[in-house]
């Protein structure tokens, strides 16, 4: 299956600080990525959409100004967590889709990103 | 609207038996593709089986098995030979010809833990 590349994998960091996450998509070109946040025990929730070029779909509720999102090429998509605090801990997980792959192809998703803000 | 229900939040299983985890799903498009993903407990989301909605065969890959029933619409995902390796959360997700064309945006289910005792 494809391979989506997602760092880093844990990140620790003081309140007010900001912390980048990367999304890779290592063997094909996503025309879309997707960012999404997941609390313990309950399903993904979509953060938002990014389209290579272009300015990310946010879902209704989540701050733009608090999750930066860059799409810089079809093979990188970029999360930044600005002035990050304690409620932002979380797990976060990207994944990239390509339409011209077709119906059946599935969103290919990162390992994930597990978030503690101290 | 688009909606999908996995009733089932926790379901145990005997090692070697076969497991049936629920979902439903919901759309007035004619056409739609459901997918199952596998959660570990360390995060990564593991595309299982596709289902497409004029596909007239149910799907198979190795010992996972879709249960479609269209009418119903019921997506159903039978895992066979039950392996503890299979503990996790279970994703029904679904995308229809609305979310493919606006981008590849997936509607996903609650998930269902399941647990496999040996």
């Amino acid at each position: 299956g494809a391979v989506v590349s997602q760092h880093p994998s844990w990140v620790i960091c003081k309140s007010g600080t900001s912390v980048k996450i990367e999304c890779r998509s290592l063997d094909f070109q996503a025309t879309t990525m997707f960012w999404y946040r997941q609390f313990p025990k309950q399903s993904l929730m979509l953060m938002a959409t990014s389209n290579e070029g272009s300015k990310a779909t946010y879902e209704q509720g989540v701050e733009k100004d608090k999750f930066l999102i860059n799409h810089a090429s079809l093979t990188l998509s970029t999360l930044t967590v600005t002035s990050a605090h304690p409620e932002d801990s979380s797990f976060y997980i990207c994944s990239a889709w390509a339409q011209a792959r077709g119906h059946n192809q599935p969103q290919h998703f990162g390992d994930g990103t597990r978030l503690s803000i101290l | 609207a688009q909606k999908i229900t996995q009733t089932q939040p926790g379901m145990f299983v005997q090692e070697k038996e076969a497991v049936t985890l629920d979902c439903t799903y919901d759309t007035s498009d004619q056409s739609y593709g459901l997918f199952w993903y596998k959660q570990p407990s360390s995060g990564e989301m593991i595309f299982l089986i596709y289902q497409g909605s004029y596909d007239e065969q149910n799907a198979t890959e190795g010992r996972y098995s879709l249960n479609f029933q269209k009418a119903r619409k019921s997506a159903n995902l039978v895992i066979s030979a039950s392996q503890l390796g299979d503990s996790a959360m279970y994703f029904c997700a679904m995308r229809d010809d609305v979310f493919y064309n606006q981008g590849g945006k997936l509607i996903f289910g609650q998930g269902t833990e399941l647990s496999v005792k040996p």
